[in-house]
């Protein structure tokens, strides 16, 4: 079975300090994968997506960046973090043979503060 | 915007009563698909309703899709304290990412 991973958990960083957010999926090939951010209480903002290594697509203009160095490993990164970072970051995938349905498969998130 | 949009915000109900929240969408869909999300944790598939179809039913899920009024609803029957969560849709319009919206926060009282 199909399984997504994600980590830390929970992440406390100072304004300015780098960013480094991981996740992998296992159990599947050529997975689509998106990074989305949920400020408190609200809805989720589509960050990133990729289809492939090295494709990655950005949907916002912000200070973070994604890459995808391995089919099924996802990295969300900054180099220099800001207060407005500070949010839930949720991972996932979905199959890339997608027929006629795009379901998506969510990682347990990471807390992000930015102090 | 492509997401959807849920209706109300908020609803509070008692066990064994059912609950029902709506979501509007803007453009033409392939599918669309119902998401819940516990406190704290990732997003859940709940049930995907495809543009062909006005209703389906899984467990106590019931949703239904009407694409002339480009709305759907997903009704919970006889809720629980568990299903308390926020929900979220999402219109499934073939780019290769869903959008959502802001989900409805259901909270079902013991």
């Amino acid at each position: 079975s199909q399984t997504i991973h994600q980590w830390p958990a929970t992440l406390v960083q100072p304004v300015g300090s780098p960013l480094s957010l991981e996740c992998t999926v296992e159990g599947t090939s050529n997975p689509n994968l998106y990074w989305y951010r949920q400020a408190a209480g609200r809805g989720l903002q589509l960050l990133f997506y990729s289809v492939g290594i090295g494709q990655i697509s950005s949907e916002v203009p912000q200070n973070l960046s994604a890459s995808r160095p391995q089919d099924r490993q996802f990295i969300l990164s900054s180099k220099k973090l800001l207060l407005s970072d500070s949010g839930f970051y949720l991972c996932a995938w979905s199959a890339r043979d997608r027929g006629y349905s795009n379901i998506q498969y969510f990682g347990a998130g990471t807390r992000l503060s930015v102090l | 915007s492509q997401q959807g949009e849920e209706d109300p915000q908020a609803l509070s109900i008692q066990e064994g009563e059912n609950a029902t929240m709506n979501c509007s969408y803007k453009t033409s869909i392939n599918n669309l698909q119902w998401y819940r999300q516990n406190s704290g944790r990732g997003l859940v598939h709940l049930i995907l309703i495809r543009s062909n179809e006005r209703e389906k039913h899984s467990g106590r899920l019931r949703v239904t899709l009407d694409t002339s009024k480009k709305s759907s609803s997903l009704l919970i029957t006889a809720s629980r304290a568990a299903d308390t969560a926020s929900y979220f849709c999402a219109p499934d319009t073939g780019r290769r990412a869903l959008t959502f919206g802001s989900g409805t926060r259901l909270q079902v009282q013991p």
